[in-house]
């Protein structure tokens, strides 16, 4: 069974840069699959962050299109995620996630982001 | 304000059937499958619905999906108590190019 696990700092400063990276265990990043990040805001909803193929497309949520990249390492076998120019209302738990059949079968537990000075 | 809209809350009693409805547009859920994810409190979502009405493997059967036009629907049959939890719903628009989630509903099994 694939599983994600996600890792990085839990502290970043405001206008700084977050990075975290989304390890792929029993399954491969050079699959025909979407690996996928999403946000959850303390008490609040889902939001996507972006996705990428295993050929290095990738799609970017428009609202944070300007400040997200988002890669894959095939040596690896991960994907990571950053985001620059933090600023408070970008803490949150952020989660890594496969895209199977057009929805998300797998997800990591998730890590925690607290964007403080 | 999320693109697509959720009852922010709902409620049911042990055994009973309740729905939750998942309104969007002609750019996301009038083109695109609808999949529903259930997240437990402190944990990460699960998938529960994909392809508007088929369930992964170990998915119960009491956990059904539907959509209509711009609309969808998550229906639990035989409510239990274990099934207190936030449920989103989710799409792809074709105008933001990109995935979009409805605001979530709390379920509260009384």
């Amino acid at each position: 069974q694939v599983q994600l696990q996600e890792s990085g700092p839990g502290l970043v400063k405001p206008s700084g840069t977050l990075s975290l990276t989304c390890a792929v265990s029993a399954g491969s990043v050079s699959r025909g699959n979407w690996w996928s990040w999403v946000r959850q805001p303390p008490g609040r909803g889902l939001e996507w962050i972006g996705e990428i193929f295993q050929s290095g497309n990738a799609a970017y949520n428009p609202s944070l299109k300007s400040r997200v990249t988002i890669s894959l390492d095939k040596s690896k076998n991960q994907f990571s995620l950053n985001l620059r120019s933090v600023t408070a209302a970008d803490t949150a738990m952020y989660y890594c996630a496969r895209e199977w059949r057009d929805a998300y079968d797998i997800w990591g537990q998730g890590t925690m982001v607290t964007v403080f000075s | 304000q999320s693109v697509l809209t959720q009852p922010p809350s709902t409620s049911g009693t042990p055994g009973q059937r309740v729905t939750i409805s998942c309104s969007g547009g002609s750019s996301n859920i009038g083109r695109n499958a609808v999949n529903w994810y259930q997240q437990l409190p402190g944990t990460a979502p699960k998938l529960l619905i994909y392809s508007n009405n088929l369930r992964p493997s170990g998915v119960p059967d009491r956990f059904s999906g539907s959509k209509s036009d711009t609309s969808a629907s998550l229906a639990i049959s035989g409510l239990q108590s274990e099934d207190e939890a936030d449920y989103y719903c989710a799409s792809w628009d074709d105008s933001l190019n990109g995935r979009v989630f409805g605001g979530g509903t709390k379920l509260t099994v009384l």
